[in-house]
C-alpha cells in the first residue's frame, strides 16, 4: 500500500525558508490522485496549505499562497513544500497526504486517504 | 477561527454512544462532501469518513457519517477507551478555493 514519508530540517531560523520532502513508496505519484500539505501548530488544529498534481498543477492556502511553493519531482517519485519569509507561528508539525479530488458539476468530492507521519518543524534563531 | 465549527470536547461511557457535530455554510458543507479525521495522541489524521458517509477499508461500522443542509454529523457507538481522540470534519470550501477543517472535537471516553 502506499506510504508517505516527510523529511527536512527540523529547525528553521525567522526569516529563512522551511523546504520539506514528501516520498511516495508503494505507489506512482502519476496516479489520478493529488498530493497535499497540511500542518498543526502544536495544541491546534488542522491547516491545509496546498496541493500539487503529477502534471505540476497548484492550489494554494490563499492565506499562504505569498510565501508557498509546492512542487513536483517524478523522477524521485516524491513532492516538495518550500514556505518562504517563516516565522515563530510556521512552527509546527507538518504532514504530506494523498488526496482525492474530483469536482463534478462543481461539487467537491475532496479527502485525503493516506498521510505520513508527519515532520515537526520549529522557527526559531 | 475555523471555517467549520465542532464542539470542543465530548464525552460517553464506554459502550455508548456519541455524536459530534460539525456545522459550516452553503459555500462548504452545503454544496460540498464531508470527511472525518481521527487523530489519536501523538499521531498523524487517519481518515475516517468519506464523501459524507463512506468508510475506507478497515474502519469498522461503529463510525458513521451524515450530512444534512450545511451541517454534518459523525456517530460512534460501542465506545471504546482505544476512540479516546481528535475528531476533525473537513470539506472544500469553493467560495475560499480552499480545504477547510473544523477546530477539531476531542473525545473522552469516560
Amino acid at each position: 500500500q502506499v506510504q508517505l514519508q516527510e523529511s527536512g530540517p527540523g529547525l528553521v531560523k525567522p526569516s529563512g525558508t522551511l523546504s520539506l520532502t514528501c516520498a511516495v513508496s508503494g505507489g506512482s505519484i502519476s496516479s489520478s490522485n493529488w498530493w497535499s500539505w497540511v500542518r498543526q501548530p502544536p495544541g491546534k488544529g488542522l491547516e491545509w496549505i496546498g496541493e500539487i498534481y503529477h502534471s505540476g498543477s497548484t492550489n494554494y492556502n490563499p492565506s499562504l499562497k505569498s510565501r508557498v511553493t509546492i512542487s513536483v519531482d517524478k523522477s524521485k517519485n516524491q513532492f516538495s513544500l518550500k514556505l518562504s519569509s517563516v516565522t515563530a507561528a510556521d512552527t509546527a508539525v507538518y504532514y504530506c497526504a494523498r488526496t482525492h479530488r474530483v469536482v463534478t458539476a462543481r461539487v467537491y468530492y475532496y479527502y485525503m486517504d493516506v498521510w505520513g507521519k508527519g515532520t515537526t518543524v520549529t522557527v526559531s534563531s | 477561527q475555523s471555517v467549520l465549527t465542532q464542539p470542543p470536547s465530548v464525552s460517553a461511557a464506554p459502550g455508548q454512544k456519541v455524536t459530534i457535530s460539525c456545522s459550516g455554510s452553503s459555500s462548504n458543507i452545503g454544496n460540498n462532501y464531508v470527511s472525518w479525521y481521527q487523530q489519536l495522541p501523538g499521531t498523524a489524521p487517519k481518515l475516517l469518513i468519506y464523501d459524507n458517509n463512506k468508510r475506507p477499508s478497515g474502519i469498522p461500522d461503529r463510525f458513521s457519517g451524515s450530512k444534512s443542509g450545511t451541517s454534518a454529523t459523525l456517530g460512534i457507538t460501542g465506545l471504546q477507551t482505544g476512540d479516546e481522540a481528535d475528531y476533525y470534519c473537513g470539506t472544500w470550501d469553493s467560495s475560499l478555493s480552499v480545504q477547510v477543517f473544523g477546530g477539531g472535537t476531542k473525545l473522552t471516553v469516560l
